[in-house]
């Protein structure tokens, strides 16, 4: 088992670009969520989806888009990034509501030029 | 608003001596509390919880105590180890929406040999 991975692991962009987080389980979880982490703050919850083909906004939604095609993946677009999103993004999954054990991937650091 | 907060930032004990790191929060609707574990350029790894109908939860040399009235839990970990070396995240979270968790800044421990 793979757990969550993550792709790309770094990634610079300049101000306006596009680009997609792409982050992937194999335990079959059906809760996905993407985090950003950024110095002296906790992580922050971004987006997050309840199940294939479901997605909701969290506490710091704006200026990302986010899918749930596949049951095992999650994808965390920036249609146009700024540098206010420099950031370190992670992916978690859990199995269901209540078992709030979360599995993390080994994230993805991001620069905004 | 940090709805979640450890403020200590770092903290060095010696090994084979007591480590506590201390997390304050003030939603009083958080009835579900974690702490994770984070290595550098790794996800956050579950390490213990603690639901708000219990005071103490212990595995190994690990204890989660929460005091409710305080909004305060705290984490011990003896004896500690180097490789308890990390950066200790605490995170909690309402049963009205357990997706949305709220963590803490983070408390770097380093323990020394």
């Amino acid at each position: 088992n793979a757990g969550v991975t993550q792709t790309p692991k770094f990634r610079v962009l300049k101000t306006g670009q596009s680009m997609t987080l792409l982050c992937a389980q194999d335990m079959n979880h059906e809760y996905m969520y993407w985090y950003r982490q950024d110095p002296g703050m906790g992580l922050r919850l971004i987006h997050y989806s309840v199940g294939e083909g479901t997605t909701a906004k969290g506490e710091v939604p704006d200026g990302y888009n986010v899918s749930r095609l596949k049951k095992q993946n999650f994808l965390l677009g920036l249609e146009s990034a700024a540098p206010s999103q420099t950031s370190v993004y992670f992916c978690a999954s859990t199995k269901a509501a209540g078992t709030n054990e979360q599995f993390f991937g080994p994230g993805t650091r991001l620069t905004v030029l | 608003d940090q709805q979640v907060k450890q403020n200590s930032p770092s903290l060095s004990v010696q090994e084979g001596r007591i480590s506590i790191l201390n997390c304050d929060y003030t939603n009083s609707m958080f009835d579900y509390f974690l702490w994770y574990k984070k290595y550098p350029a790794e996800g956050p790894t579950f390490l213990i919880s603690i639901s708000s109908i219990k005071d103490k939860n212990e595995d190994g040399r690990f204890t989660v105590f929460l005091n409710k009235s305080a909004k305060h839990l705290s984490l011990h970990i003896v004896p500690s180890q180097p490789g308890d070396s990390a950066v200790y995240f605490c995170a909690a979270s309402a049963q009205s929406n357990n997706n949305d968790m709220r963590f803490g800044a983070g408390t770097r421990l380093t323990v020394k040999p």
